[in-house]
């Protein structure tokens, strides 16, 4: 059973590009989350993604931007990119919205400069 | 507004001791509160879990109290040992899926334990 893999590791941007974070669910699950977790901080919530739709989302801008495809895996884009969005992005996956079973991915560290 | 606050921020623990780390939250819709556990450079790795309708639960050297009158929960971590050095966040999220079950974190709380 594979896990959650998330591309690329690691991203530097410079402030107002666009950038697109890649997130492959974990086997069986069809439910793809995104958070954002800043440096010392918890984890915030993004969005979700159940089946190629939006399913909930947290309080982020427009600018943020989410995709999920036909295999269940997951695309984030940020757009107009701001010094604050420096942060290790993580996805998580899950089956049909299944809190109680959250795989989380290790993550995309974002560098805006 | 923060819905959980977790302390301490930082924790140092000798070898076989017992490391405890508290939360607090707010909203009485929560339903479920889990322990993630978070080494450097790995996304957050669920521990344990717990819901309100039970007041503790173990699973090996890890165990959560749970207070539901006075909102609040506990990590417990017994015979700690240097591998158990990371970062823990306890969260909690209500009942329902999309944005209502999300999993709120709280600041985490970095624990050392020293050989």
């Amino acid at each position: 059973e594979t896990g959650v893999t998330q591309s690329p590791t690691h991203l530097i941007k410079t402030r107002g590009q666009q950038v697109t974070l890649r997130c492959s669910s974990q086997s069986g699950h069809n439910t793809v989350s995104w958070y954002q977790q800043a440096l010392g901080q918890g984890p915030q919530f993004i969005f979700q993604y159940y089946r190629e739709e939006e399913n909930g989302r947290g309080n982020f801008p427009p600018r943020f931007s989410g995709l999920q495809f036909p295999n269940y895996s997951s695309e984030l884009n940020v757009n107009a990119l701001e010094l604050d969005d420096s942060a290790l992005y993580l996805c998580a996956s899950s089956r049909q919205g299944n809190k109680y079973g959250y795989t989380f991915g290790s993550g995309t560290r974002l560098t805006v400069v | 507004q923060q819905q959980v606050k977790q302390s301490p921020q930082s924790l140092i623990v000798q070898k076989g001791g017992i490391s405890i780390i508290n939360c607090a939250y707010e909203n009485t819709a929560f339903d479920y509160f889990p322990w993630y556990q978070q080494f450097p450079g790995k996304g957050p790795a669920l521990l344990i879990a717990i819901r309100p309708d039970v007041s503790e639960k173990k699973e090996g050297r890890f165990t959560i109290s749970f207070n539901k009158s006075a909102k609040q929960f506990s990590l417990h971590i017994m015979d700690s040992q240097p591998g158990d050095s990371a970062t823990y966040f306890c969260a909690a999220s209500r009942r329902g899926g999309g944005s209502q079950g999300n999993l709120i974190f709280g600041k985490g709380t970095k624990l050392s334990v020293k050989p």
